[in-house]
């Protein structure tokens, strides 16, 4: 079975400074992991996702994260916050041949102070 | 941009009663899936369809749940009588194929009291 950790349920950064929510995965095989980010009353848009191609994978709005096997890891960053990055970011892995089923970390809501 | 939709965006009902989540795929999506959040906890897959089955699902979708997708557009699902514990935002997803992303709605708030 695969599980999925993010570490810190609330991040908060100043406007400008780095962003980094971290995301640990334990899967029996190599797996895709995905980050979507929630905004408030809305539902999850995929940030970006990795599925077994390069490990630093780019995604949308200036994240990007690298999958790191030897510390089953799938961090994301971004280097500089901006106001509208305020929102709720999930980790999800998923196993191949699995009909799609993601398993989705525990979410962890990032404030970002002007 | 092609979009998940869902509806109701909410919706309330007493104890004991079945309701039906409607949401209708991007078109040319053939994979189905509803997870649920309950609030303050993680997003919960639920069940995954395709080809007119059901190809996977987790322990929480038990006899009380059921999907379908009864007019080749809408994929629905159906709580047959609901518990005060069913109260969460469902959302469905669908996607083009195994392991590509899902593309999620925006869910619906089911408050059963």
């Amino acid at each position: 079975a695969q599980s999925v950790t993010q570490l810190g349920s609330h991040v908060s950064v100043s406007e400008g400074a780095l962003v980094l929510l971290r995301c640990n995965y334990s899967s029996s095989v190599p797996p895709y992991l995905f980050w979507y980010v929630q905004y408030p009353n809305q539902g999850l848009q995929l940030l970006l996702k990795y599925t077994s191609a390069a490990t630093l994978v780019k995604g949308i709005n200036g994240f990007e994260a690298e999958f790191k096997k030897s510390e089953t890891s799938f961090h994301l960053t971004k280097p500089s916050a901006h106001m509208s990055d305020a929102a709720e970011y999930f980790c999800a892995v998923s196993l191949p041949r699995s009909y799609g089923k993601l398993t989705f970390g525990q979410g962890t809501i990032l404030t970002v102070h002007p | 941009e092609p979009e998940v939709t869902q509806t109701p965006s909410h919706q309330v009902t007493q104890m004991g009663q079945e309701v039906i989540l409607r949401c209708v795929p991007i078109s040319n999506h053939l994979y189905f899936y509803w997870y649920r959040q309950i609030l303050g906890q993680k997003v919960e897959f639920l069940v995954s369809f395709y080809n007119n089955e059901i190809s996977e699902k987790s322990e929480i979708f038990d006899d009380q749940f059921s999907v379908e997708r009864p007019d080749g557009s809408n994929f629905t699902l159906k709580i047959r009588s609901t518990k005060l514990e069913d109260s969460a935002m469902y959302f469905c997803a669908t996607g083009t194929g195994v392991n590509t992303e899902a593309f999620f709605g925006q869910g619906t708030r089911l408050t059963v009291v």
